[in-house]
């Protein structure tokens, strides 16, 4: 399965758009790539998912070049509920998910 | 409201006791999973069942059993065999295999072997 690659952890001020960019150099032609967000001691929840080009729904976007080596979950205007590990997952058929550390992202007021 | 359950939030065991965990999912899901998580890291599979009556290892099943003999209930079993079972447990499910589709967790069982 496709491995990705993160930073381990970023920092952000309460109003600013984050943007976490993650590698998937391996990723195969059916692969989708999905985002999950964890809180502390809870289970992860998901956000977004994508194929190509750009994904938006009510809480990120999902931006995905041509190759699809790399992508990039963008959290406009984040406040400080936003502070949590970001996961980037490439998704294959047959249900595998293979779970990297992950964005630390720490959101200052 | 449909969902995952697992009991209980909280678990205490002595070494060399076996331990059950429990998993529950009323959103009439075929795949369910059982993942680890220590401290600090990302969740590694444990086992996965895509159907009733038949399930997978993972990449960390060794010291750890699983059954699957109805659709919403997928427990999990740490063995005395498992040598550093403190750990955060999650359980989730998802409606299919196919890609796209979304794997949903559930709150967690944090296990402590004292």
């Amino acid at each position: 399965l496709a491995k990705t690659t993160q930073p381990i952890s970023m920092d952000s001020y309460e109003g600013q758009e984050v943007n976490i960019t993650c590698s998937h150099n391996n990723i195969a032609t059916n692969d989708y790539i999905t985002w999950y967000q964890q809180f502390p001691s809870q289970g992860p929840r998901f956000i977004i998912q994508g194929y190509k080009t750009k994904v938006t729904n009510e809480v990120a976007s999902l931006f995905i070049p041509a190759d699809r080596k790399s992508s990039t979950l963008s959290l406009p205007r984040v406040s400080l509920s936003d502070t949590a590990v970001y996961y980037c997952l490439v998704d294959r058929r047959g249900g595998k998910l293979i779970f990297g550390q992950g964005t630390e992202l720490s959101v200052k007021p | 409201d449909g969902g995952i359950t697992q009991s209980p939030k909280y678990l205490f065991r002595k070494e060399g006791q076996n331990v059950t965990l429990s998993c529950e999912q009323n959103l009439n899901h075929d795949a369910m999973y059982w993942y680890r998580q220590d401290p600090g890291q990302g969740l590694r599979l444990i086992y996965y069942s895509q159907i009733v009556n038949d399930f997978q290892k993972g990449d960390i099943a060794e010291g750890y059993s699983v059954s699957r003999e109805k659709k919403e209930s997928f427990p999990l079993t740490v063995t005395s065999a498992q040598k550093n079972p403190t750990a955060f447990y999650l359980c989730a499910s998802r409606s299919g295999t196919s890609v796209g589709d979304t794997q949903y967790f559930g709150p967690g069982t944090r296990l402590t072997v004292l």
